[in-house]
């Protein structure tokens, strides 16, 4: 079954914790992106990665790191998490560009304490 | 920074009806728009895109409709049905990233 898959799906900590959420897909697609969802702002874009070791900015970026050594998987990398990154986390791929339908991740609710 | 918005936060319809939701845009690089759709607990779901080159398109009982002059994206549900509930965003793709818009949560009344 084609799907992106997000682990953990939920997950509680403490600030200054480091963490990392994994995502990874099985339909060979080039670009992988992750938003975070938070209440009355909608979905907004963390990071975008284009392909294989090629990533970019998206509009919130701070606090956030990213890699994409694999096709397949973009981690998220959260390295002093603070509670203004609690939130709801997607995970997303398309096939090659941000143009084309985007399929997401089951999300991972993050909270930290 | 540019965003995309939307009118009204919350719709609720009778069953039957046809839905209108609103969205504003500002960023005019962008040249391509989608609407998403988002069930509770579930990541959002591709509905119907357009590009900048169109004005309207027609999905399965939905059209969005789209006006460069005004920076205005609507989407139309033709008779809505229950299972249409749920929180629907739209987004813009200005250069390789996504902007969506805060959502709007559409009810349908049985």
């Amino acid at each position: 079954e084609a799907q992106v898959t997000q682990n953990p799906r939920y997950l509680i900590t403490v600030t200054g914790k480091k963490l990392t959420v994994t995502c990874s897909q099985n339909m060979n697609h080039e670009y992988m992106s992750w938003y975070r969802q938070d209440p009355g702002l909608g979905l907004r874009q963390i990071y975008y990665s284009m392909n294989v070791e090629v990533t970019d900015k998206g509009d919130v970026p701070e606090g956030y790191k990213v890699s994409r050594k694999e096709k397949r998987n973009f981690p998220l990398i959260l390295e002093s998490p603070s509670p203004n990154q609690t939130s709801l986390y997607f995970c997303a791929s398309s096939l090659v560009r941000s143009t084309d339908t985007q399929y997401f991740g089951p999300g991972t609710r993050l909270t930290v304490l | 920074g540019e965003s995309v918005g939307l009118h009204l936060p919350t719709l609720s319809v009778q069953e039957g009806d046809n839905s209108i939701i609103n969205c504003a845009y500002s960023n005019s690089a962008s040249d391509y728009f989608i609407w998403y759709k988002q069930e509770s607990g579930k990541g959002p779901q591709f509905i119907i895109d357009i590009r900048s080159n169109m004005d309207k398109r027609q999905g399965q009982r939905v059209t969005v409709l789209l006006n460069k002059t005004v920076k205005h994206l609507s989407l139309q549900i033709a008779a809505t049905q229950p299972g249409d509930s749920a929180v629907y965003f739209c987004a813009e793709n200005p250069y390789d990233k996504v902007i969506f818009g805060p959502g709007t949560s559409l009810s349908v009344i049985p």
